[in-house]
């Protein structure tokens, strides 16, 4: 599976859009990108994935690149409660067949008042 | 639906002694599994199974052992811990399948070797 870079970590403005970036230079065809947060001690949640059209759900949107090297998941109004670890992993997914995840350090996302 | 539930939420054990962490689903997930993550680090991968019967080591499987008789459960057993193994264990699940993409993860379990 390809390896991802993430910034250690970022701040952001509440009420503020919270852009988080990843470059995945190594990508594959059959590999997606998945978005992972962790806020405090708990287990990760997920937020999106997507292969290589830009994906939005209820809670973020993520933005790949046309070249699918780099990726940008966006928190459209950052709150207090987003400040969290936030996890970008590129796996494969193809016929039924999903590789394990697996996580990086990540970007401690510290949103502020 | 409880989701994943793990226990117990907290143990301390003395270097050798054995325990197995417990985790239970009842999503009717194929896949699961389990994660260690210490302090300042993300997750990695210990040892994962895609259905009953079937299991496989991950990043760090040294020191655990797995099994997976049922769907519902995946236990991850400590043989003779070490302090080494003090971390907060997370165990996960998910649907196989194409594009399912969301991993279930449970509280973690906190585990200290002395």
């Amino acid at each position: 599976d390809a390896k991802t870079t993430q910034p250690p970590s970022m701040d952001c403005a509440e009420g503020r859009a919270a852009n988080l970036p990843c470059n995945h230079s190594t990508i594959s065809g059959n590999e997606y990108v998945y978005w992972y947060r962790q806020i405090h001690s708990q287990g990760p949640q997920y937020i999106i994935h997507g292969l290589k059209n830009n994906e939005t759900n209820e809670m973020a949107s993520l933005i790949i690149t046309e070249d699918r090297k780099s990726s940008t998941l966006i928190l459209p109004h950052a709150t207090l409660r987003d400040t969290a670890v936030y996890y970008c992993i590129v796996s494969r997914n193809y016929g039924g067949s999903q590789g394990n995840l697996i996580f990086g350090k990540g970007t401690k996302l510290s949103v502020k008042p | 639906n409880a989701g994943v539930t793990q226990t117990p939420k907290f143990q301390v054990l003395k270097t050798g002694q054995s325990m197995t962490l417990q985790c239970a689903q009842d999503m009717n997930h194929e896949y699961m599994s389990w994660y260690r993550q210490d302090p300042g680090m993300g997750l990695r991968l210990i040892h994962y199974s895609v259905g009953a019967g079937i299991t496989d080591q991950g990043e760090v499987p040294n020191g655990y052992n797995v099994s997976r008789s049922t769907t519902e459960d995946f236990p991850l057993r400590l043989l003779s811990a070490a302090p080494s193994q003090t971390s907060v264990y997370f165990c996960a699940s998910r649907n196989r399948g194409k594009n399912t993409g969301e991993l279930f993860f449970g509280e973690g379990s906190r585990l200290t070797v002395l």
